[in-house]
């Protein structure tokens, strides 16, 4: 059984620019949530994915949008990148709506 | 909104000694509670958890009980070791099944 799996492991982008962020969630696995996580703070909650759907949004501006995809991996897009934007984005996927989250190990993103 | 309170680190402490780390949370209804611990290098793993009042969640020598009255879930271990040197983050969860998370608590044990 494989865990949860995030590409890249590090990014450098600079302001402006537009990324992707990409997971696989753990074999089984329906529902991916997507988090922030601002260098020492706790995550926070940027959305979640059930089926292919929108099911949860955090307070987080339009330009962060998502994907899921039939096989329920997911992505991540950030257009217009600020600096603030520089932190851990933490996916996680979990059986159906179920409250057991598997984290990957995130991607490091760094915006200059 | 939902939130969640800890204790401010780091902590940092000797091999065999008592931890405690502190969280309370703001809620409506009666949401779940969860103890994550994130080791260097790596993503966040499930710790403990306990759904209803006066539960208590129990793990790798961790206990944490769900205290309704105070609207705590304080971590508690009695004697830690080394290889538990991580951040520890309480965090909650209500009906929509998002994870409301505290700050984090850097733990460092010394030998």
């Amino acid at each position: 059984e494989t865990g949860v799996t995030q590409s890249p492991t590090h990014l450098i982008k600079t302001r402006g620019q537009q990324v992707t962020l990409r997971c696989s969630s753990q074999s089984g696995h329906n529902t991916v949530s997507w988090y922030q996580q601002a260098l020492g703070q706790g995550p926070q909650f940027i959305f979640q994915y059930y089926r292919e759907e929108e099911n949860g949004r955090g307070n987080f501006p339009p330009r962060f949008s998502g994907l899921q995809f039939p096989n329920y991996s997911s992505e991540l897009n950030v257009n217009a990148l600020e600096l603030d934007d520089s932190a851990l984005y933490l996916c996680a996927s979990s059986l159906a709506l179920d409250e057991k989250l598997f984290f990957g190990s995130g991607t490091q993103l760094s915006v200059l | 909104g939902d939130s969640v309170t800890q204790m401010e680190g780091p902590v940092t402490l000797s091999e065999e000694a008592f931890l405690t780390i502190n969280c309370t949370y703001t809620a409506t209804g009666y949401p779940s509670l969860f103890w994550y611990v994130q080791y260097p290098g790596e993503g966040l793993q499930l710790l403990l958890k306990a759904t209803k009042a006066d539960d208590k969640g129990s793990n790798k020598g961790f206990e944490a009980t769900y205290r309704k009255e105070t609207t705590s879930f304080h971590l508690e271990k009695g004697s830690v070791q080394v290889s538990d040197s991580a951040v520890y983050f309480c965090a909650l969860s209500g009906n929509d099944y998002k994870l409301s998370f505290g700050a984090g608590t850097t733990v460092t044990v010394r030998a």
